[in-house]
This record gives structure tokens, C-alpha cells and sequence, in this order.
């Protein structure tokens, strides 16, 4: 199975600030992967897939970037309903596997 | 605009098996894929496998081979999880997800549309 490793787990932020937060695969997934947003108590929601195209609705503020094993998600400057638990995904293989999660919160 | 209604929640004892269901509205039913993701109290997300309704045969993670069944009802654009053999690890959120289907060389599927999830309490 391919490995996914999210850094940091934990990213304390002010709002308003930037965020850049780290996907590593363990194998190529060539730009099979995405970003989900979850907060507590909800189901999670698409915010990139295919690396870097934003899902329907989600603001420009969120950017995808990266290909092969290495990605990155940003958020150019926090508002305070970006603070929450952020999944990448990849698709390319089977099984399809998450990385564990990096936790945005207010620093 | 594509909504997923789970069913209800379900407590089940150890040793039995759960069925879970998440009937589509809106979008294309056959031709998305339906995906079923797990989580664990505290934890994080967990795929189990899928299915592209057009195709009938679904995929799943190794680490459910042989204890989950995921079919999909075309008449009613519903799609099923069955998980066999419960344990207590087994307690958690289960969620349905559809996305698009793209045929490369291969194919593959995201989730783009969550539902609410569907909460299996495994106790005896």
C-alpha cells in the first residue's frame, strides 16, 4: 500500500496568515491526489483534486501544488472557518489511501 | 446537485454482520464511482473500497478482503456496505462518497460528494 505522510501534524496559525501544509507519498502517485477539509463533527469535503484543480465552490484562497511524491496544499491567508483537519488522498493505486491528517488551529 | 442520504445509525454485537446503505440523488449514478470510507473515533480517514455501478465489480482494501461486500442497486440508485464478522475495532463513522469516474490507461475515482455518515457501534 502507498504510504502518505502529512507534516506537520499539528500547524498553529493566526488567522489571516499563510499555511503551507506537506504531503509525501511513498511511491509516485503521479497527480492522482487531493485535499479534504474536515471539521469536527462533520463528513470531510473536497477541496483539490488532481493536485491542484479547486473543487466547485472552493475559494481561490486554497491552492494544491505538487506531482509524482511530493505536494503541498496553501492557504493564502486563514479565515476562522479554515481552522480544521486536512487529509490528502491518494487515488492513483489501489488501495486508495489517506495521509493522517494535518491539523490546522489557532495559534 | 448530487446528495448522498445515509441510513440510520446501528449497533451491532460482536460476531455479526452490518449493512449499510446511501442512496443518490442528482448526478449520474451509473457512472460515478460510490466509495466507502471509515473512521475511527479520534482517528483518521480509512478507505474500504468501491464501485462503479456500470461496471458491477468493486474494489477493496486488502485489509477487508473477504469481511466487506459493496454492491450497488441501479433501479434505486443505491449503493450497499456489508461488513461481516464484527469486532469491537470496528466501531466507527462509516461514509459513503461518490466522484467521477476517469478512464485512462487504467481508471480511477475520487470522492467529490460526502455523505453525513453512518455511525456502527460494534459492543457486546
Amino acid at each position: 500500500d502507498i504510504v502518505m505522510t502529512q507534516s506537520p501534524a499539528t500547524l498553529p496559525v493566526s488567522p489571516g496568515e499563510r499555511a503551507t501544509l506537506s504531503c509525501r507519498a511513498s511511491q509516485s502517485v503521479s497527480n492522482n491526489l487531493a485535499w479534504h477539509q474536515q471539521k469536527a463533527g462533520q463528513p470531510p469535503r473536497l477541496l483539490i483534486y488532481d493536485a491542484s484543480t479547486r473543487a466547485t465552490g472552493i475559494p481561490a484562497r486554497f491552492s494544491g501544488s505538487g506531482s509524482g511524491t511530493n505536494f503541498s496544499l496553501t492557504i493564502s491567508s486563514l479565515q476562522s472557518e479554515d481552522f480544521a483537519v486536512y487529509y490528502c488522498h491518494q487515488y492513483n493505486n489501489w488501495p486508495q489511501t489517506f495521509g493522517q491528517g494535518t491539523e490546522v488551529e489557532i495559534k | 446537485q448530487v446528495q448522498l442520504v445515509q441510513s440510520g445509525a446501528e449497533v451491532k454485537k460482536p460476531g455479526s454482520s452490518v449493512k449499510v446503505s446511501c442512496k443518490a440523488s442528482g448526478g449520474t449514478f451509473n457512472t460515478d464511482a460510490i466509495s466507502w470510507v471509515r473512521q475511527a473515533p479520534g482517528q483518521g480517514l480509512e478507505w474500504m473500497g468501491g464501485i462503479i455501478p456500470i461496471f458491477g465489480t468493486a474494489n477493496y482494501a486488502q485489509k477487508f478482503q473477504g469481511r466487506v461486500t459493496i454492491t450497488a442497486d441501479e433501479s434505486t440508485s443505491t449503493a450497499y456496505m456489508e461488513l461481516s464478522s464484527l469486532r469491537s475495532e470496528d466501531t466507527a463513522l462509516y461514509y459513503c462518497a461518490r466522484g467521477p469516474v476517469v478512464v485512462a490507461k487504467s481508471y480511477y475515482y475520487y470522492m467529490d460528494v460526502w455523505g453525513k455518515g453512518t455511525t456502527v457501534t460494534v459492543s457486546s
